[in-house]
């Protein structure tokens, strides 16, 4: 089955602890893309990669890392969380940039 | 002013009736997208659409590029219909999101 698989689904953690999300695609798609929902701000683009060893900033970076050295896996790394990076975390692939999206089931991230 | 604008933000419906949602732009767009976002949180895309009209089953999806506008019609709304829809234009390189509209359903 085609999926994007995020983990963990939910975490609560404590700010200035490291943590990472992990996504991962089975599609072979060379485009992934990281997001952040929050409540009447929708959702904005955190990183995303055109490709393995490919990644760029999109309009909310700050505090987020990335890496893309497999095509199928696209980590969002949060070096030193703090409670303003709580949010609903989507990981997303499509097979070309502009192409139709398949998003993870979503990472509900709470930094106390 | 945001760069994408839906309307309405909040609709209610009865199981059967006609639902149209509306999505106006202010970029220059190579194509745009409709997403819908289940109440448990997952996003599923449902058109991509770059001019013209798409349909897919009770759904259909229209865009007007000059008028920098697009619609999403649901025909025969269904309680399974509930949901938050967003629309999604692409914008260069990356897709630019409203905020949604949610849509209840009730039987």
């Amino acid at each position: 089955e085609a999926q994007v698989t995020q983990n963990p689904r939910y975490l609560i953690t404590v700010t200035g602890k490291k943590l990472t999300v992990t996504c991962s695609q089975n599609m072979n798609h060379e485009y992934m893309s990281w997001y952040r929902q929050d409540p009447g701000l929708g959702l904005r683009q955190i990183y995303y990669s055109m490709n393995v060893e490919v990644t760029d900033k999109g309009d909310v970076p700050e505090g987020y890392k990335v890496s893309r050295k497999e095509k199928r896996n696209f980590p969002l790394i949060l070096e030193s969380p703090s409670p303003n990076q709580t949010s609903l975390y989507f990981c997303a692939s499509s097979f070309a940039v502009r192409g139709p999206q398949h998003f993870g089931d979503g990472t509900r991230l709470s930094i106390l | 002013k945001n760069e994408v604008e839906q309307s309405p933000q909040n609709l209610t419906a009865q199981e059967g009736e006609f639902i149209t949602i509306n999505c106006s732009y202010s970029v220059g767009i190579s194509a745009l997208h409709w997403l819908q976002q289940h109440p448990g949180g997952g996003i599923v895309s449902l058109f991509m659409l770059s001019s013209g009209k798409k349909k897919h089953g009770r759904l259909i999806a229209t865009i007007n590029i000059q008028e920098k506008h697009s619609s999403l019609h649901i025909t025969a709304s269904h309680p399974r219909d509930s949901a938050v829809y967003i629309c999604a234009p692409f914008n260069t390189d990356k897709l630019i999101f409203g905020t949604g509209t949610r849509l209840q359903v009730f039987p």
